[in-house]
């Protein structure tokens, strides 16, 4: 079965400050993780996935199998970044997305 | 481009009636939509798969008489909520992938339908 664990529901930093969002996942298959963002008042939306293993907004997530972990990271915080960030797995063609529960991000003044 | 609409974004109705909530992809094709459930701080739980011209795939415990799906075009994928009920009250969301695209994962997100049952 597919699982999704973002162990913090809430995740508070100042600006400039480095944030670390995790994820971990458990799937038997091959893994595609992907880490989506839901901005204040606006839909879900792609942030990024592994596979791609590039760096959006300044965010990146390596994908660690051994440690079953997709953690999303940013060296310097801003307010824009301020939005709830839902870690999702996928397991092959479809699209079909288990999601974990989501970290609600806030980065003060 | 990519665009999913919703409609109608919220609604609101008596114990008992049904309620239609609408997903458009309005700029691309889409041969599949999912269809996800929130309820309030929670995570997004999937509810179904809708397949245009065939039957939708329901996840585990979610009872397919009592939410409709039906994908009756390319574009365009329904949801009825039959005989609702207080507890049916949350917000539906459905989400599909470009169909040239669909191995990348990325879905694009409609922006939510609010149903509050009284």
């Amino acid at each position: 079965a597919q699982r999704v664990t973002q162990p913090e529901k809430l995740l508070s930093v100042f600006k400039g400050a480095p944030v670390e969002l995790k994820c971990n996942y458990s799937y038997s298959g091959s893994p595609e993780l992907f880490w989506y963002v839901q901005y204040s008042r606006q839909r879900l939306q792609l942030l990024l996935r592994h596979i791609s293993r590039e760096s959006i907004k300044g965010f990146t997530a390596d994908l660690n199998k051994g440690e079953t972990s997709f953690h999303l990271k940013k060296p310097f915080a801003q307010e824009e970044d301020s939005a709830m960030y839902y870690c999702a797995l996928g397991g092959g063609r479809g699209s079909r997305l288990t999601f974990g529960e989501g970290t609600q991000l806030t980065v003060n003044p | 481009g990519a665009v999913v609409s919703q409609h109608p974004s919220w609604v609101i109705c008596k114990s008992g009636t049904s309620v239609k909530i609408e997903c458009r992809s309005l700029d691309f094709q889409a041969t599949t939509m999912f269809w996800y459930r929130q309820f309030p701080k929670q995570s997004l739980m999937l509810m179904a798969t809708s397949n245009e011209g065939s039957k939708a795939t329901y996840e585990q415990g979610v009872e397919k008489d009592k939410f409709l799906i039906n994908h009756a075009s390319l574009t365009l994928s329904t949801l009825t909520v039959t005989s609702a009920h207080p507890e049916d009250s949350s917000f539906y969301i459905c989400s599909a992938p470009l169909w040239r695209r669909v191995d990348t994962g990325e879905l694009f997100f409609g922006e939510g339908s609010r149903l509050t049952v009284l």
